[in-house]
């Protein structure tokens, strides 16, 4: 099992620029999550999906939209990149909401 | 709402010293409580969970924790660190349904 991959591992874009974060699970989770982590700051919870079909805000969701394709797989969308927005991107998995989540290995974003 | 207080941001300890790194919550309700280990330039891995029954809880690592209800602690501990030990640890909190709360981390330091 490959557990929870995401893509790109790395991203460079400039300022305005729009793009999407892919996040897949293989363990058949209903839940699954989205979290910024910048110097500091901890991992900040930016948007999660208790079940496939729901979508639910976290602490930081401004500027961000996302999708929960099915029940594996779960997008996150930058529609208009801005500085502030650099950080490392982590997507998680749990199989209810409030369990032991599993994490991917990141995306670390720059944008100039 | 839930809230994670780690109360050292940075513990520099020498090899084979034991270490504490403390975590306090906040929550109205019954919670779970989990640590986690983050290496460099990786994803988050769970180190170990309280979910219910002993407060008393064990990683395979050597690592322990207590939960302690009265002062809504939940301090991480270690008699005898190692050089691979390095790492920043997270604590959390969920209150069951709703997604885990991260406190900001404590970046453990080893020294040889």
């Amino acid at each position: 099992n490959a557990g929870v991959t995401q893509t790109p591992k790395f991203q460079v874009l400039k300022t305005g620029q729009s793009m999407t974060l892919q996040c897949a699970q293989d363990m058949n989770h209903n839940s699954m999550y989205w979290y910024r982590q910048d110097p500091g700051m901890g991992l900040r919870l930016i948007y999660y999906s208790a079940s496939e079909g729901t979508t639910d805000k976290g602490e930081v969701p401004n500027g961000y939209n996302v999708s929960r394709l099915n029940k594996r797989e779960f997008s996150l969308r930058l529609e208009s990149a801005a500085p502030s927005q650099t950080s490392v991107y982590f997507c998680a998995s749990s199989e209810v909401s409030g369990d032991e989540q599993f994490f991917g290995p990141g995306t670390r974003l720059t944008v100039l | 709402a839930q809230s994670v207080t780690q109360l050292d941001s940075q513990v520099p300890v020498f090899e084979e010293a034991p270490v504490e790194l403390r975590c306090n919550y906040s929550s109205s309700v019954s919670v779970y409580l989990f640590w986690y280990v983050q290496y460099p330039n990786q994803g988050l891995q769970l180190l170990l969970k309280y979910l219910s029954g002993s407060t008393l809880v064990e990683s395979i690592n050597g690592f322990e924790a207590e939960f302690n209800k009265s002062q809504t602690s939940f301090h991480l501990r270690k008699p005898s660190v190692h050089i691979s030990d390095t790492a920043e640890y997270f604590c959390a909190v969920s209150a069951g349904n709703t997604p885990l709360v991260f406190g900001k981390g404590t970046r453990l330091s080893v020294i040889a």
